[in-house]
């Protein structure tokens, strides 16, 4: 898989839009960028997936520019609940399956 | 649908002791399967992967092994436990499309 690096934690007040951009300069052709969300205790959970432009689903936005070095994870309007460290990973490089996971983003929800 | 067991949820052992977590998955055939560990507020270790019957990858030196006896069933063991091997280890399956994996509910294990 291809490095990313990520802001460690961020915090943010209910109602807020939460971003997290995600680095990867040295994404390749065939790589997609995935994102997870894991809760205490839990497994992480795929929350979206893109190649390019913008990927919406009922969870996220994924805001992916042209030249693929980066990417934004957009979280509107965030509760509580979406307290969880929050994973970037790009992949799956030359048919690479190892799932090597960094440290995330630890977003904090606050009343 | 697919679906991830793992199991126990919950395991104290103590030092030196023996251990077996296993993970199996249900429909889906020849599914890459991976070992996690992670130590509490850490990241995600991999330990193991597996993209076939018989066939594992280690990616971190140290007294677990893993097997793949099946298909779809995946093994952690560990001949003796050390204090250092506690922490929450999660089972995860993909099939093949690029970094989508689905994990299990994880092991708690506590080494006394």
């Amino acid at each position: 898989l291809a490095k990313t690096t990520q802001p460690i934690s961020m915090d943010s007040y209910e109602g807020q839009e939460v971003n997290i951009t995600c680095s990867h300069n040295n994404i390749a052709t065939n790589d997609y960028i995935t994102w997870y969300q894991q809760f205490p205790s839990q497994g992480p959970r795929f929350i979206i997936q893109g190649y390019k432009t913008k990927v919406t689903n009922e969870v996220a936005s994924l805001f992916i520019p042209a030249d693929r070095k980066s990417s934004t994870l957009s979280l509107p309007r965030v509760s509580l609940s979406d307290t969880a460290v929050y994973y970037c990973l790009v992949g799956p490089g030359d048919n690479d399956y190892k799932l090597s996971f960094g440290a995330g983003t630890t977003v904090t929800v606050r009343a | 649908s697919q679906t991830i067991h793992q199991w126990p949820a919950t395991l104290v052992q103590p030092v030196g002791s023996p251990l077996s977590l296993e993970c199996t998955v249900e429909g889906t055939s020849n599914p890459n399967l991976y070992w996690y560990r992670q130590a509490a507020g850490r990241g995600l270790q991999l330990l193991f992967y597996s993209v076939g019957i018989g066939q594992i990858s280690s990616e971190v030196p140290q007294n677990l092994s893993a097997s793949r006896p099946q298909d779809r069933q995946f093994i952690l063991s560990s001949k003796k436990l050390l204090l250092s091997d506690s922490g929450f280890y999660l089972c995860a399956w993909s099939s093949g499309e690029p970094t989508e994996a689905f994990f299990g509910q994880g092991t708690r294990l506590t080494v006394v």
